[in-house]
């Protein structure tokens, strides 16, 4: 079975740093895309960006852009998304996604979510 | 770039049919997908392919396509359905996801 495992919850004061992971099971992990999303509270869901495992090719939401990184570990089988300076703002529920490809199209399929909230 | 919109609340009966729409440009041309987000719960596709349901998904839930229109129908509705739905489809020109701005289906 297909699995996303996410870290869990964070509580963290503004200006901190943060990587939080997502751990793929059940498949091989270096050939499918890992995506993050970001869903900030009562809001819908926005894509932050992409890493392809097998060669780290990573692309990122224009909104995102220098304001996180995506990274992977592939000898681990984990995606992490990162800040080096964490805003109030960042406060939202984060979701790993493995891109699933077929015929000229793609949907996702979703690791349980990482809660994340920036607070003084 | 494309946009999809939703309307943002539909409200039904236990027993009822409740229909959401996702409008857009793109959709006549993009094959569209829909998720199911129960509350504090991670979203949980319904519908692929525009029509598909995965297995385990039940037979209550179908979806259809006409135009710059797709829909998701929940047939003889049930308090369980209660949650927000998604559409997405994929912008194959930026090679990323777009999701439809949600609808907050209430029993």
């Amino acid at each position: 079975e297909v699995q996303l495992v996410q870290s869990g919850t964070e509580v963290k004061k503004p200006g901190e740093s943060l990587k939080i992971s997502c751990k793929g099971y059940g498949y091989d992990f270096a050939t499918y895309w890992i995506g993050w999303v970001r869903q900030m509270p009562g809001k819908g869901l926005e894509w932050m960006g992409i890493i392809y495992p097998g060669d780290s090719d990573t692309r990122y939401s224009p909104s995102f852009q220098g304001q996180v990184t995506i990274s992977v570990d592939e000898s681990i089988s984990s995606a992490f998304l990162q800040w080096t300076s964490l805003k109030a703002s960042d406060t939202a529920m984060y979701y790993c996604t493995r891109r699933y490809y077929y015929d000229g199209t793609s949907y996702l399929e979703w690791g349980q979510g990482t809660q994340v909230t920036v607070s003084s | 770039s494309y946009v999809l919109t939703q309307p943002p609340s539909v409200s039904v009966a236990p027993g009822k049919t409740a229909s959401i729409t996702c409008e857009g440009n793109s959709v006549a041309s993009e094959t569209v997908h829909w998720y199911q987000q129960r509350p504090g719960q991670a979203p949980l596709m319904v519908i692929y392919y525009n029509t598909d349901r995965p297995s385990g998904i039940p037979e209550r839930f179908s979806g259809s396509k006409s135009g710059s229109t797709a829909t998701l129908t929940i047939s003889r509705v049930e308090v369980g359905d209660e949650a927000d739905y998604y559409c997405q489809l994929w912008d194959t020109g930026g090679d990323h996801p777009v999701f439809g701005t949600g609808t907050k289906v209430t029993v």
